[in-house]
């Protein structure tokens, strides 16, 4: 069971718009910065979103995220055919020491 | 552009050791977090740990006992041994690196498939 909490599976059809939420607690989300990645089957996951809402170069604006209290959620406008597969959110956990966190993951389908 | 890619063997023994290493091109491994990142078979990701050049590390608690993450600055590479596998250790293996923060992995191999089985 992941220390994140995110919801199995969403859907959506072309140019909707879609959330996937996480959620943690106040050893995590609540006092750390969250990452969101996109992982297609069989390829590494990509860094979508650092810093709970901060796109590096070559993410467009179409994917936005944020961060309250204890939970994230990442938005995405305009979906595309290719905006499918898994999305994970992470972030640092204070508790034993510190480590790394990630949610269990959403798979996203474009139907 | 940097390129990270992950080596080693794709079977490894029941309470052996596992052993994998990253190699970084188009780039310095001097700076940043040098992370390894795994995911069993149909499951989510899992932390493994990292080190920082320098040699500051942090590694999951859960593993703490059984790995080692170490850098090699003079070829460039940083490497993961885990003891004592069993197939639970079964899983997918990522190399990433950490820019600004532990879990800003920007850059990432493309993973390499380990099996533990006799």
């Amino acid at each position: 069971q992941s220390v994140l909490t995110q919801p199995p599976s969403a859907s959506g059809t072309p140019g909707q718009r879609v959330t996937i939420s996480c959620s943690g607690s106040s050893s995590n989300i609540g006092t750390n910065a969250v990452y969101w990645y996109h992982q297609v089957p069989g390829t590494a996951p990509k860094l979508l979103i650092y810093r709970n809402n901060q796109r590096p170069s070559g993410v467009p604006d179409r994917f936005s995220a944020s961060k309250s209290d204890t939970s994230a959620s990442l938005a995405i406008s305009g979906l595309r055919s290719e905006d499918e597969g898994d999305y994970f959110c992470a972030t640092w956990d204070d508790t034993l020491r510190g480590r790394g966190v990630f949610g269990g993951g959403t798979k996203l389908t474009v139907v | 552009q940097m390129q990270l890619q992950e080596s080693g063997p794709g079977l490894v023994k029941p309470s052996e050791t596992l052993s994998l290493t990253c190699t970084v091109s188009g780039g310095s491994i001097s700076n940043h977090y040098w992370t390894w990142i795994r995911q069993s078979p149909g499951k989510g990701l899992e932390w493994i740990g990292y080190m920082y050049y320098s040699g500051i590390g942090n590694y999951n608690p859960s593993l703490e006992s059984r790995v080692t993450i170490s850098v090699d600055t003079s070829k460039n590479q940083f490497s993961l041994r885990l003891n004592s596998v069993t197939a639970a250790d079964t899983a997918v293996y990522y190399c990433a690196r950490g820019d600004g923060d532990y879990l800003e992995l920007d850059y990432w191999g493309q993973g390499t498939r380990v099996t533990v089985s006799s």
